[in-house]
């Protein structure tokens, strides 16, 4: 089983969607959240870390269940801009900076 | 941004070369880290660094050897590689994730892709 698994897309969507992207984790020791943007042909960039109590950033929000291993990241208003891969990416309780990223939700806003 | 910086962006070598990637950082940072992008896959990290020792290997083929020579340079030097080794490869660095605490952000360089032929 992956440690990471997020659903690989695309996603195509239009201008002022609403689109949610789901991971898992196998790890229960996992105790960093972040989900991470890279454009075609970029580096990766943080969006946001992901916090228990689940937590907004403008048109993003992100959310943690640990009990199920789950996180999510919601795009509301969807703008061309947002079109990207979006990496969920946790970190293990005691590995300090090691992060293990998923493969990626490619996403397509179109006008 | 310059944060991150990587040299060479492109690189095509043969099997038999050798060739370093560069890898520095202008953040002040102390831990950095290299990572193997292939395409549909997931990034994969290869080495950890933290303040210039290495604290990750995460079972890398010895034809790919790290140095870091300060806390803000990283090298990744390069022989005998194989044409599955074709990959885009990226560096980060971070304040230094502390044993038991929370990962840090890491900002990525824009990274290398490189071509085995």
């Amino acid at each position: 089983r992956k440690e990471v698994e997020q659903d690989p897309g695309p996603f195509n969507v239009p201008e002022g969607a609403t689109v949610a992207f789901n991971c898992t984790y196998s790890n229960s020791a996992s105790q960093s959240f972040f989900w991470y943007r890279q454009d075609c042909r970029k580096e990766p960039k943080l969006l946001m870390s992901v916090y228990s109590s689940g937590n907004e950033d403008g048109r993003f929000t992100a959310q943690l269940n640990r009990a199920s291993q789950y996180i999510s990241l919601l795009i509301r208003d969807s703008k061309l801009s947002d079109s990207a891969t979006y990496l969920c990416v946790v970190n293990l309780l005691n590995q300090g900076g090691k992060l293990i990223f998923g493969q990626g939700t490619e996403l397509s806003v179109k006008p | 941004e310059t944060g991150v910086t990587q040299t060479p962006r492109h690189l095509v070598m043969g099997m038999t070369n050798k060739k370093s990637l560069k890898c520095e950082q202008h953040l002040g940072h102390n831990a950095m880290y290299w990572y193997k992008q292939s395409a549909k896959k997931p990034l994969e990290l290869m080495f950890v660094y933290n303040f210039k020792e290495q604290t990750e290997n995460n079972s890398v083929p010895s034809r790919f050897s790290p140095e870091c020579p300060n806390s803000s340079h990283l090298f990744l030097h390069l022989h005998t590689l194989q044409p599955e080794d074709s990959a885009l490869y990226l560096c980060a660095s971070s304040h230094e994730g502390l044993a038991g605490g929370p990962a840090d952000t890491q900002y990525f360089g824009p990274g290398t892709r490189l071509t085995v032929l």
